[in-house]
């Protein structure tokens, strides 16, 4: 069964850069689409972009000036950069799965606060 | 980008009761629609994908339809681990969005 597992800083300071890296466990990271995706507390879900096995990436045009994502096929992880961050970046960040039309796995997700 | 609106925001309902969640995309998105359900502080989970097809080890009580723009989920018999909020997802143009949830609440 596969696994994600978000890590990184609970806590950023506004005008920062939050680095988030998602491990995959229980199958390969090659051949799939791997995508974040954010939900501020209380509200809907806010697709941030994919990185391919490949490295390709795609990313939301209301967020492409300040993501980028990477991944690491030797340690099976991918990661993502957010700068400029502000207290409207606050969400629960999710990695996941990303197959054709869906998202099949998910990472249980991590709180991202932004404040100073 | 394409914008999802489905209906209702919230629904009471219960135990045994047919559920019919709505989502209409502001363009066409041919059957490229998935459906999530997601419980208080636990990640989605897919329920349907290509518009119609369960994933497995979904129950067969969850089934979905539409194409186009107009889509449904529909739970024939609402159980106990079903009050949750429900998404939708177009995945036939980036950037992919989702729908703005369905709370279903017990009556």
């Amino acid at each position: 069964q596969v696994h994600l597992q978000e890590s990184g800083p609970g806590l950023v300071k506004p005008s920062e850069t939050l680095s988030l890296t998602c491990t995959v466990s229980g199958g390969s990271i090659s051949n799939y689409y791997w995508s974040w995706i954010r939900q501020p507390p209380g509200k809907g879900l806010e697709w941030i972009g994919f990185v391919y096995y490949s490295g390709t990436t795609n990313y939301n045009p209301s967020l492409r000036s300040r993501v980028t994502m990477s991944l690491d096929t030797s340690k099976n992880q991918f990661s993502l950069k957010l700068s400029s961050l502000t207290a409207a970046d606050t969400a629960v960040y999710y990695c996941a799965r990303h197959r054709s039309d869906q998202f099949e796995y998910w990472g249980q997700g991590t709180l991202v606060t932004v404040s100073s | 980008d394409i914008q999802m609106t489905q209906s209702p925001s919230s629904v009471s309902a219960s135990v045994g009761d047919r559920v019919t969640i709505t989502c209409r995309a502001s363009q066409g998105i041919r059957s490229w629609l998935a459906w999530y359900q997601q419980k208080p502080g636990k990640a989605p989970k897919l329920l349907i994908y290509t518009a119609s097809t369960l994933q497995s080890g979904v129950p067969s009580r969850f089934s979905g339809s539409g194409s186009g723009t107009d889509f449904t989920l529909t739970i024939s018999s609402l159980q106990p681990e079903d009050f949750a909020t429900y998404y939708c997802q177009q995945a036939n143009t980036f950037p992919l969005t989702f729908g703005g949830g369905t709370k279903v609440e017990i009556k």
